[in-house]
C-alpha cells in the first residue's frame, strides 16, 4: 500500500522555468491537498480539492495553479519559477472532511535558483 | 482569521526529561485536532487525534495530549523523552465547517540530548 506518493523528489530549477509536481494517492480519498514548508512558518496551504474535477485556493495559492483530473491525481504547477517558491513541498490526502486525519506524502524539495 | 498557535519554537530536554508542547487554535466552533511528527527528513507522521469524547487522547510511543475547550488548547506532553523523540512537532486544526482545510501551528523543534 503506497500511500500518498510524490514525483520527484528533488529538483532544482532556474528562475522562469516551468515544472509540475505530481501526487498520487492509491487509498480512494476524496480530498487533497498541497502545502509547501518554509523554516518557521510551519506548513501552508497552496490549493486544495474536494473531490474529482474541483479545486480551490488556500493560504498562499499565488504563483501556483493545480489540476485534479482523475481523483488520485493531484498536480501541482509552477508557471514561471521565482525563487521565492524554493520550499519543501508536500502533498495530502484525507477520505472525508472531518472526524479523520490527512495522510501525508514524502515530500519535494524545490530549489529555484 | 483562523490560527494555530504554538508558543514554543525549539526546546531541548536531556533524555528522561518530562515533555509539554503548547498549541492554542482561535476557532471558536466544533473542531478536529492533531499532532503530527516530522523526523529528520521524513514526511509527516500522525501521533494522535480528537474528535469528540474523552478530552485525554493517547497516541502512539507514550504521547497523549489534553483538549481543554475553555482554553482553546490542545497541549502535547510525554513523561520522559527518548533520544529518538528529536523531531519537528506540529499542531493542526480542522475546523468543523468553513473551508475545508487543515490548518498547522509553525511546529516545534525539539532536540533530545542523549
Amino acid at each position: 500500500n503506497a500511500g500518498v506518493t510524490q514525483t520527484p523528489k528533488f529538483r532544482v530549477l532556474k528562475t522562469g522555468q516551468s515544472m509540475t509536481l505530481l501526487c498520487a494517492q492509491d487509498m480512494n480519498h476524496e480530498y487533497m491537498y498541497w502545502y509547501r514548508q518554509d523554516p518557521g512558518m510551519g506548513l501552508r496551504l497552496i490549493h486544495y480539492s474536494v473531490g474529482e474535477g474541483t479545486t480551490a485556493k488556500g493560504e498562499v495559492p499565488d504563483g501556483y495553479n493545480v489540476s485534479r483530473l482523475k481523483k488520485q491525481n493531484f498536480l501541482l504547477g509552477l508557471e514561471s519559477a521565482a525563487p521565492s517558491q524554493t520550499s519543501v513541498y508536500f502533498c495530502a490526502s484525507s477520505y472525508r472532511i472531518m472526524n479523520t486525519e490527512a495522510f501525508f506524502g514524502q515530500g519535494t524539495r524545490l530549489t529555484v535558483v | 482569521a483562523q490560527s494555530v498557535s504554538q508558543h514554543n519554537h525549539h526546546v531541548i530536554l536531556s533524555e528522561a526529561a518530562s515533555l509539554e508542547l503548547g498549541c492554542n487554535y482561535s476557532y471558536g466552533g466544533t473542531v478536529n485536532l492533531f499532532w503530527y511528527v516530522q523526523y529528520p527528513g521524513q514526511h509527516l507522521q500522525l501521533l494522535l487525534k480528537y474528535f469528540s469524547g474523552d478530552p485525554l487522547v493517547k497516541g502512539i510511543k507514550g504521547f497523549e495530549a489534553e483538549f481543554i475547550k475553555s482554553k482553546f488548547s490542545f497541549n502535547l506532553r510525554k513523561p520522559s523523552v527518548q533520544w529518538s523523540d528529536t523531531a519537528e512537532y506540529f499542531c493542526a486544526v480542522n475546523p468543523a465547517s468553513g473551508t475545508y482545510k487543515y490548518i498547522f501551528g509553525t511546529g516545534t523543534r525539539l532536540k533530545v540530548l542523549a
